[in-house]
């Protein structure tokens, strides 16, 4: 079965600091997608990034890091210098082959000015 | 990017009343659509996944008969909640997935948000 796991269900964190949100996930597919999304509180969701099981490269987009290690089935995400702005619920999440996308719970940041 | 929207984007509808949800692919043709349900300050539950001109297939626990979902066109979806009850108010996403290019890519819609009364 898949599962996407996202321990920390809220985190609050002074504006500029840095912050690591963690996703874990299982599935017994070789060929999956992790994707990270934002929702801030108008709902809508934002799409970060999307990562398949091929590439294992880090990605850094701005102020956003991803870490994917297949060795811990983790795909962590980074903030560095956090803003105000980032203050959101953030959702990692799984895809298997058949486009099915399975949600972690959330991790909900609190960026304190 | 491709642009999904959703209409309306929030309605207030009286227990044992009927709302219809509509969900559009602006720019591009969706082979696939999919329902989510999101509850307060939960994760987005997948509802169902529909492929046009067939009938969607619901993910366990789901009621199909209160739930009509109907993709009668490559860029629309709707989904109807029959005889709607306090407990069905929620925020219904959908997202849509284009025939060509990375198929693996769904686009979110905005979401509505539904308050049974």
């Amino acid at each position: 079965a898949q599962k996407v796991t996202q321990a920390q269900t809220e985190i609050s964190v002074v504006e500029k600091e840095d912050v690591t949100l963690d996703c874990v996930y299982e599935t017994r597919d070789t060929t999956y997608y992790l994707f990270w999304y934002k929702q801030p509180p108008s709902g809508e969701l934002v799409f970060l990034i999307r990562r398949n099981s091929f590439d294992e490269q880090n990605e850094i987009s701005g102020r956003y890091s991803w870490n994917f290690q297949k060795s811990t089935s983790s795909f962590n995400f980074t903030i560095t210098a956090s803003q105000v702005v980032d203050s959101a619920v953030y959702f990692c999440a799984l895809s298997d082959r058949v486009d099915k996308i399975i949600f972690g719970k959330g991790t909900r940041l609190h960026i304190l000015p | 990017g491709a642009v999904v929207s959703q209409h309306p984007s929030w309605v207030i509808c009286k227990s044992g009343t009927s709302v219809k949800i509509e969900c559009r692919s602006l720019d591009f043709q969706a082979t696939t659509m999919f329902w989510y349900r999101q509850f307060p300050k939960q994760s987005l539950m997948l509802m169902a996944t529909s492929n046009e001109g067939s009938k969607a297939t619901y993910e366990q626990g789901v009621e199909k008969d209160k739930f009509l979902i109907n993709h009668a066109s490559l860029t629309l979806s709707t989904l109807t909640v029959t005889s709607a009850h306090p407990e069905d108010s929620s925020f219904y996403i959908c997202s849509a997935r284009g025939g060509q290019g990375d198929s693996r890519e769904q686009y979110f819609g905005p979401g509505t948000r539904l308050t049974v009364t």
